[in-house]
């Protein structure tokens, strides 16, 4: 069975530093999706970017950007400018590609504050 | 469009009951997905739901069960409630399921066992 781990339970960053959020996973798979979401107060989970195990590229949503390490088996998040509405709690997500569509292994979440 | 609806947002069962919580999916969406939320555990798939069938399941007992309409709306059942199902619910859609499509999630339903 897959496992994620994210290591830091809160990140603090002041408004337009930047932060980045660890996430390690355990899996024998080659083939994988990898996700970072976002989950505010409001308690929706709210996609932040996405990458494909098979793509070498890192992907990159405006400020916010991965470091896929697929050896070392690494997907870490880089909030670059944090501006206040950043602040929630940050999950890292595997999907199996060969398991359905909407099963999900999440870690347990990375809490970030956003300081003025 | 509105997006993922689950209702209710908020609910209080007495131990031993049964609830049922609802999910309204995205306009055209037809798969489901379910988790449960909690400090302890995290977040856990339940189930997911394709045009009506059961796709997967997740490692919960049979109290928990899970069904699709044929709008694809979903609803899922806990019956003989306990303390441990304290949680929120979520659910998310996708258009057709598929491995390359995004999982949009409601704003869940917060459960609370007494």
């Amino acid at each position: 069975a897959q496992t994620v781990t994210q290591s830091q339970p809160e990140m603090s960053v002041q408004e337009a530093e930047t932060v980045t959020l660890s996430c390690t996973y355990d899996t024998s798979e080659s083939d994988y999706y990898l996700f970072w979401y976002k989950q505010p107060p409001s308690r929706q989970m709210i996609l932040v970017i996405r990458q494909e195990a098979y793509k070498q590229q890192n992907a990159t949503e405006n400020r916010f950007s991965v470091n896929f390490q697929k050896a070392a088996k690494s997907f870490s998040l880089k909030i670059s400018d944090s501006q206040l509405g950043d602040a929630a709690m940050y999950f890292c997500a595997y999907r199996s590609a060969t398991d359905s569509w909407g099963k999900f292994q999440f870690g347990a979440g990375t809490q970030v504050v956003v300081t003025p | 469009k509105a997006g993922v609806t689950q209702t209710p947002r908020y609910l209080i069962k007495t131990r031993g009951q049964q609830v049922t919580l609802s999910c309204s999916p995205i306009s055209g969406h037809r798969s489901v997905s379910w988790y449960q939320q909690t400090p302890g555990q995290g977040l856990q798939f339940l189930f997911e739901y394709f045009s009506e069938t059961q796709r997967n399941k997740g490692n919960f007992p049979g109290r928990f069960s899970g069904r699709q309409f044929s709008n694809s709306r979903s609803e899922m059942n806990v019956s003989t409630l306990e303390l441990g199902d304290s949680a929120l619910y979520l659910c998310a859609s996708s258009l057709r399921g598929e491995m390359n499509t995004e999982a949009f999630f409601g704003q869940g339903t917060r459960l609370t066992v007494v």
